[in-house]
């Protein structure tokens, strides 16, 4: 069975700390990998990594995808208490959904 | 503009009710879904429809039925509602199912089933 695990489940940091995120898969058809972040309500779209060892960045955030050893890492830089939030991993399995892993809750403490 | 809305934000109901959640886009996208966030906070994907076309029905109990009257739309009729339907249902849309595009998710609604 298709599945994708993250890890760690929470996390608790103080601003301007670095905190690195991680998701590992076992699916029979990779599509791609993608990185959402929810706050209150909708899951916000950060990255989609669809080849291995190519970074992708916004401002403070990146992630990078191994596609050999299956997983993926965000990492966020100089936290803030904005980045307070449950980061989603997904992966599209190239049958039309996104299977998800069950989140990280990261709290950013001032 | 909202992209992706859904209504109400908010649902409480009895036992044994039917109640409709309604989607739209409005990003032209061919390809729209329906998840249930359960408490733990999984997603878990419920249905897809590709151009009004069901693709995907993940072994969800037939009390659940999507309608898509055009692609713009996707609609989730639940009939008999049980406690443990209770739940945050989020309704996405995406380019098109073979495109490598991201999904896009609406605000969601918090179905409370007493």
């Amino acid at each position: 069975e298709d599945k994708v695990v993250q890890s760690p489940l929470s996390l608790v940091v103080h601003e301007g700390d670095t905190v690195t995120l991680n998701c590992s898969y076992e699916v029979t058809n990779f599509r791609s990998l993608l990185w959402y972040k929810q706050e209150k309500k909708a899951p916000t779209f950060l990255f989609m990594l669809t080849s291995s060892g190519i970074e992708k960045k916004s401002g403070r955030l990146s992630s990078i995808l191994d596609k050999k050893e299956l997983f993926s890492i965000l990492n966020i830089t100089a936290t803030q208490t904005g980045d307070s939030a449950v980061y989603l991993c997904a992966v599209d399995n190239q049958g039309g959904k996104l299977i998800f892993g069950q989140g990280t809750e990261l709290s950013v403490k001032p | 503009d909202t992209a992706v809305s859904q209504t109400p934000k908010y649902l409480v109901t009895q036992m044994g009710n039917d109640k409709s959640i309604k989607c739209e886009q409005n990003l032209g996208h061919d390809t729209m879904y329906w998840y249930k966030q359960d408490s733990k906070k999984f997603l878990k994907i419920m249905f897809s429809y590709n151009n009004k076309e069901l693709i995907i029905n993940e072994t969800v109990p037939n009390r659940f039925s999507p309608k898509s009257p055009d692609k713009a739309h996707l609609n989730l009729h639940i009939n008999s509602l049980e406690l443990g339907d209770s739940a945050v249902y989020f309704c996405a849309s995406s380019q098109d199912v073979l495109m490598n595009t991201e999904a896009f998710f609406g605000q969601g609604t918090r179905l409370t089933v007493v």
